[in-house]
């Protein structure tokens, strides 16, 4: 079984419509991240955790939240979704260490008509 | 973090070596330089990472100037497999672990 799980894979949806992205690990790491990345470009930071009570803006955090439900849970919520937010969206986690390698899951492919 | 520059595409026959270069003139003493590759979409999978000394594993060797202004990713034999985007990564000790991704160089391999 995968350590990083995201679900769902695929998502079509309408704008102005609430989406919530979910990711689970079984790897025991207490930092998660999410991620989104648009057709041809590099990867970019949406919101970071560090444990249960910690949440952190990332580079791009306008138009989403996320929850911290529990160590292995890291949820990304699109309150109102947008067309600009069709993405490809990726969750990763890591170890403690700031010098630790990321992992990540499969990652989801959201459409906002 | 340092910015990083690397050429967009690269190709390489089968077998051969692939030597994918990375510029990141800025770096600074406490950065390290992490390489990651992704195939077709799917996620980042780290590869190697280090600080100053050449580094090597199952997958890869990293060799970094003295200087460490740039640094090589060497894949010593590649597979058709290997084709993918990889990505130079440099990041602080003290960082958030947070991983600022460029564009990428796409590294084709052909039979």
């Amino acid at each position: 079984d995968a350590d990083v799980t995201q679900t769902p894979r695929n998502r079509i949806t309408k704008t102005g419509k609430r989406i919530m992205l979910e990711c689970s690990q079984t790897k025991g790491h207490d930092r998660m991240y999410w991620y989104r990345q648009d057709p041809g470009l590099g990867l970019r930071l949406i919101y970071y955790s560090f444990d249960v009570k910690d949440i952190n803006k990332g580079e791009i955090s306008d138009g989403y939240s996320v929850s911290r439900q529990a160590q292995a849970k890291f949820s990304l919520s699109l309150e109102s979704a947008i067309p600009n937010q069709t993405a490809l969206y990726f969750c990763a986690t890591s170890v403690g260490s700031g010098r630790g390698e990321q992992f990540f899951g499969p990652g989801t492919r959201l459409t906002v008509l | 973090d340092a910015k990083t520059t690397q050429p967009p595409s690269m190709d390489c026959a089968e077998g051969r070596a692939a030597n994918l270069p990375c510029n990141h003139s800025t770096i600074s003493g406490n950065e390290y330089v992490y390489w990651y590759r992704q195939i077709h979409s799917q996620g980042p999978q780290y590869i190697i990472h280090g600080l100053k000394n050449n580094e090597t594993n199952e997958m890869a060797s990293l060799i970094i100037t003295e200087d460490r202004k740039s640094s090589t990713l060497i894949l010593p034999h590649a597979t058709l497999r290997d084709t993918a985007v990889y990505y130079c990564i440099v990041r602080s000790s003290s960082n958030t672990g947070k991983l600022i991704f460029g564009q990428g160089t796409t590294l084709q391999v052909k039979p």
